[in-house]
């Protein structure tokens, strides 16, 4: 079964310009996380999806960052524009929603790189 | 005080050691308990989930404690590709909301 899957799974790119992370999380999964992992920071939820509809974003730092979800297979993650510390792992995770388990799958990530 | 808490080590061990992590919560309404593996440069990957009466897998046994607001993880006769980072996750609200709050992990180096 394929897990989630993120893309890309590297990215460099120069201050100011806009970056946007993709995820595809499990199919059948009815809720979608994006996460931001930093040695300083540890992982910090950024935001929660919940059948396509955005649950909680309190963890979204600021306005740079916005998060959608069009469908059930699909979110994007848009830092616009970016700054150097932003620089981090990006992970998207999904779960099954609903009344089933809260375990939580993470994709392999997207290590964002802003100079 | 943070809500999820855990000694960041790091734990070195001599292959065959038995190891031990804690992980403290803050808040006593929390359920759902899970711990993680995260290898270097490689995403969290559930390793087991933690229930009231505990429970073991392999090497591996998860407790909870309640009354003192804290998970465990044990490690027997741990092996060098036990070495990883263990994070521990909390669903601290209660309800239908999904989100695990996570620490910020422990460092296990199991040596030859």
């Amino acid at each position: 079964d394929a897990g989630v899957i993120q893309s890309p799974r590297h990215e460099v790119t120069e201050m100011g310009q806009e970056v946007t992370l993709r995820c595809k999380p499990i199919s059948g999964h009815n809720s979608l996380f994006w996460y931001r992992q930093t040695m300083m920071r540890g992982l910090e939820l950024l935001i929660y999806f919940n059948n396509n509809v955005p649950i909680d974003d309190s963890g979204m730092p600021e306005d740079r960052f916005s998060a959608k979800m069009p469908n059930a297979s699909f979110s994007t993650l848009k830092i616009q524009p970016s700054e150097p510390r932003d620089s981090a792992v990006y992970f998207c995770a999904s779960s099954e929603g609903g009344a089933g388990s809260y375990e939580q799958y993470f994709g392999p990530g997207t290590r964002l790189t802003v100079t | 005080r943070k809500e999820v808490e855990q000694d960041p080590g790091p734990f070195n061990v001599p292959e065959g050691a038995t190891v031990a992590f804690n992980c403290t919560y803050s808040n006593s309404a929390s359920q759902s308990f899970f711990w993680y593996r995260q290898d270097c440069r490689k995403e969290p990957k559930l390793l087991m989930s933690v229930y009231s009466s505990g429970n073991e897998d392999g090497r591996f046994t998860a407790q909870l404690n309640r009354a003192s607001q804290y998970i465990s993880l044990l490690i027997r006769d741990s092996k060098l590709s036990d070495s990883a980072t263990y994070l521990c996750a909390v669903k601290r609200t209660p309800g239908s909301a999904r989100q695990l709050t996570f620490g910020s992990g422990t460092q296990l180096t199991v040596l030859p």
